[in-house]
Order: C-alpha cells, then structure tokens, then sequence
C-alpha cells in the first residue's frame, strides 16, 4: 500500500545537539514533498516543502531537508536544535499522479528537547 | 496571511447525535480537506473537495459527510457520533494542483461521550 513512514515516533534530545528525523515514501511518480510543524497548542504550519530543483531544500528556523529520490526519502536536519524547536513533525507527500490534490501524512514525531 | 478558521476549538457531543463542524477560508483556495488526527496515526483524509459542490472520498470517509456550498465554507457532518469519532479534526486549503502547500485551521478536538 501507498504511504509515507516516519522512522521515530519520540525524539528526545539535548540543546545544542544535531537532529535527524528520518521520512519515507512509496509512490513512484513525481511528488511534492513537505514536512509540517505543530508547536503545542499551535495550528499545523509548513516548516519547508520541495517541488523540484535542487535536492537540499531550507525551511524556516534553521531546519533543511534533503530529497533522495532513489532512496524515496526525505529527511529533516537541524545542526542544533534549540528548546523551542519541542513539537510534532509531520512529513507529507502530495502524488501529482492522481490529480495533485490529496496529500498524505506520516504519523509524526514528536521531539522534546531539554534545556 | 492565509486564514483557515474552524468554528469551534472544543465541542462534547452525545452518541447519536447529528454533528457540524465548519470550516471557512479567506484566500479563494479551490480546495479544502477534512483530516482527522490521532496520536500515532498523523492525519488521515476524511474527504476533500476541489471545487464548489465538489466532494471526493479521502481514507476514511465512512460515517462522515460534507457539504460545500460556497467556494468558501467546507463542512463535515457526522451523521451519527459514535465514541470512536472522538477525535481532533483539522480543516485545511490550498490553491491549484500539484505545486502547492495546505495551510491549515487551529483544530477541532470533539468528544463524543
């Protein structure tokens, strides 16, 4: 079946230390790809999104994604995370093989990071 | 700054009863979503429309109406609440297809008791 994995559900991590979050997909057309935020307490916003180009995309707050299209992934990187950067994120991939509307999510991680 | 307003931030519903949630956006988006989410589950599709009158099944579309009238305004509609629709329910637009991101509204977490 078609969908999008999120290979950590909890991610607790240091101030100042680098972070991973690892996403993957199964549709093999040409997609748009997004990782989302949700602050607590927050509506869900856009962190970064690819459409085409380059591979290594930037987002807001120092956040970067790479687009690894042998490998359908597309994973989240910040060099040091910050406390405010606790929250849920959510990878998402939009298929433009059945019309461009309907975009699917993974079921998230969520990331505490300590003081 | 796109606007995607949800009426209600909390609503508790008795089983069986007919529920509305509203939806509404303020940037001429031709489509809008209904997804649902749940912990360990992300957000799955509940229905989506592309146009005015528009309405397209999403993943998990049983249980669950939705009625677009006004480019607008995009509602679901439980026929019938049952306790396992206890759920944040999340409204969202986007422009176009393909090449375009969804913006979304602030939730709308539902207890059906």
């Amino acid at each position: 079946a078609q969908s999008v994995s999120q290979h950590n559900h909890h991610v607790i991590l240091s101030e100042a230390a680098s972070l991973e979050l690892g996403c993957n997909y199964s549709y093999g057309g040409t997609v748009n790809l997004f990782w989302y935020v949700q602050y607590p307490g927050q509506h869900l916003q856009l962190l970064l999104k690819y459409f085409s180009g380059d591979p290594l995309v930037k987002g807001i707050k120092g956040f970067e994604a790479e687009f690894i299209k042998s490998k359908f992934s597309f994973n989240l990187r910040k060099p040091s995370v910050q406390w405010s950067d606790t929250a849920e994120y959510f990878c998402a991939v939009k298929p433009l093989n059945t019309g461009g509307f309907k975009t699917i999510f993974g079921a998230g991680t969520r990331l505490f990071v300590k003081a | 700054d796109v606007k995607v307003t949800q009426s209600s931030r909390y609503l508790v519903k008795r089983t069986g009863e007919k529920v509305f949630l509203e939806c509404v956006q303020d940037m001429d988006h031709e489509n809008m979503f209904w997804y649902r989410q749940d912990p360990g589950l992300g957000l799955r599709l509940i229905y989506f429309s592309y146009d005015v009158k528009m309405k397209e099944k999403g993943d998990i579309p049983e249980g669950y109406s939705v009625s677009r009238e006004k480019k607008e305004r995009f509602s679901l509609i439980l026929e019938s609440a049952s306790t396992n629709q206890t759920s944040m329910y999340l409204c969202a637009s986007s422009f176009g297809q393909g090449n375009t991101e969804a913006f979304f509204g602030q939730g709308t977490r539902l207890t059906v008791v």
